[in-house]
């Protein structure tokens, strides 16, 4: 699986737009790019994933280049309950391979 | 609740000990994943089933320990003779095709 490049750390006001970036530089054409996040002590929680056209579902946004070698996360209106790492993979889709999380992107939602 | 279910949630045992957790997968799901979290770390996987057939595992998964699943039903991770090193959490996932997670066995080893 290509490897991804996440900042360490963000920070967002409650109720404006969480932006997460990701680069994916080495995508390989049937590789997708997945979103996963983690609240504190919790499992692994998916949020979705898209191969090059932007995605939308209850959760989030996905937006991915048209060269696919980056990718942003939109959580429209943060909240305080959107506190987690997020985990930027690429991956083949429906394969039995296991994620690659690398770090991630903790995200801080304050008041 | 992602439906997959992990006991138990919490062990402390002391260093020598053999520790067995078990993981529960959403009952339709035939593939099912072992990893590993430490402190500031992602999740690394340990070990991957097709139904009861175990079909990779990784180099941190050392000879102390064994994960089976028989009948492709729930699955079980043991870890003989503990370490500090094996402190942790480990954490479980079923697919059809996307990986849903338990919410993890925190391990304390003293």
């Amino acid at each position: 699986d290509a490897k991804t490049t996440q900042p360490p750390s963000m920070d967002c006001a409650e109720g404006r737009a969480a932006n997460l970036p990701c680069n994916h530089s080495t995508i390989s054409g049937n590789e997708y790019v997945y979103w996963y996040r983690q609240i504190h002590s919790q499992g692994p929680q998916y949020i979705i994933h898209g191969l090059k056209n932007n995605e939308t579902n209850e959760m989030a946004s996905l937006i991915i280049t048209e060269d696919r070698k980056s990718s942003t996360l939109i959580l429209p209106h943060a909240t305080l309950r959107d506190t987690a790492v997020y985990y930027c993979i690429v991956r083949v889709v429906n394969s039995g391979y296991a994620l690659n999380f690398g770090k991630g992107t903790s995200l801080l939602v304050t008041p | 609740d992602t439906g997959v279910s992990q006991d138990p949630r919490h062990k402390i045992t002391k260093r020598g000990q053999n520790v067995t957790f078990r993981c529960d997968p959403i009952s339709e799901h035939n593939r099912l994943y072992w990893y590993r979290q430490t402190l500031g770390q992602g999740p690394e996987f340990l070990t991957y089933f097709q139904n009861e057939a175990q079909l990779e595992k990784s180099r941190l998964l050392s000879d102390r320990f064994s994960a089976e699943r028989p009948k492709g039903s729930f699955s079980t991770l043991e870890i003989q003779r503990t370490e500090q090193g094996d402190s942790a959490m480990y954490l479980c996932a079923s697919s059809f095709p996307g990986q849903f997670f338990g919410p993890g066995t925190r391990l304390t080893v003293l």
